[in-house]
């Protein structure tokens, strides 16, 4: 069965970094790419990026780039998403995706999400 | 960007009801749309993929249409499990962008 477990979420001061990890399991984790999708309170879905299997490539939105890192261990099954320079609208919870890359960018599994929140 | 929006934001049905949830998109994506179900604990679930491909272990009362700038999610016959939250994503360019959402709710 594929799980997808993130961790790491918390409080974070405006200005501050966390590092979110996500332990994936019941598949070959470094056959698939993988992605960060975040969802603000009471709002909709935001694709945050992307990394490819070996994690020599990485994809950002603009909203986040610069700002955030995508990476991954590969002997550890783990996704990492590095946040700095937080801000109030970081606000959200963070769900870690598996991506169909054959089939475009279709997220065929999702972690249960962990919530961060940014907060002085 | 691509804009996603979903219509309507709150669809109030039935048991056993025929529903019908549309996406528009602010430029062609030809056929690049993708839907996911959200439950109430947050927990999402792919169930279509590029317009019309059912998601293996989704039931066939539910299905995907359209073309272009348009498309649609139906769900033939309402159950228990359907109440939930619906969303739309387009993956035809970066950045991969998602519609706002659609409530289906026990009317």
């Amino acid at each position: 069965e594929v799980q997808l477990v993130e961790s790491g979420g918390s409080l974070v001061q405006p200005g501050g970094s966390l590092k979110l990890s996500c332990v994936a399991s019941g598949f070959t984790f470094s056959n698939y790419w993988m992605d960060w999708v975040r969802q603000t309170p009471g709002k909709s879905l935001e694709w945050i990026g992307e990394i490819n299997t070996d994690g020599s490539k990485t994809n950002y939105a603009p909203s986040i780039k610069d700002r955030f890192t995508i990476s991954r261990d590969n002997a550890k099954s783990t996704l990492y998403l590095q946040m700095s320079n937080v801000k109030s609208d970081d606000t959200a919870i963070y769900y870690c995706t598996r991506i169909r890359r054959e089939l475009g960018h279709y997220f065929d599994y999702w972690g249960q999400g962990v919530m961060v929140t940014v907060s002085s | 960007d691509i804009q996603m929006t979903q219509s309507p934001s709150s669809l109030p049905a039935s048991l056993g009801e025929r529903v019908t949830i549309s996406c528009r998109a602010s430029q062609g994506i030809s056929n690049n749309l993708n839907w996911y179900q959200q439950k109430p604990d947050g927990t999402i679930k792919p169930l279509i993929y590029y317009t019309s491909n059912l998601q293996s272990g989704v039931p066939s009362r539910f299905s995907g249409s359209g073309s272009g700038t348009d498309y649609s999610l139906t769900i033939s016959s309402l159950e228990p499990e359907d109440f939930a939250m619906y969303y739309c994503q387009q993956d035809a360019s970066f950045p991969l962008t998602f519609g706002s959402g659609t409530k289906l709710e026990i009317k």
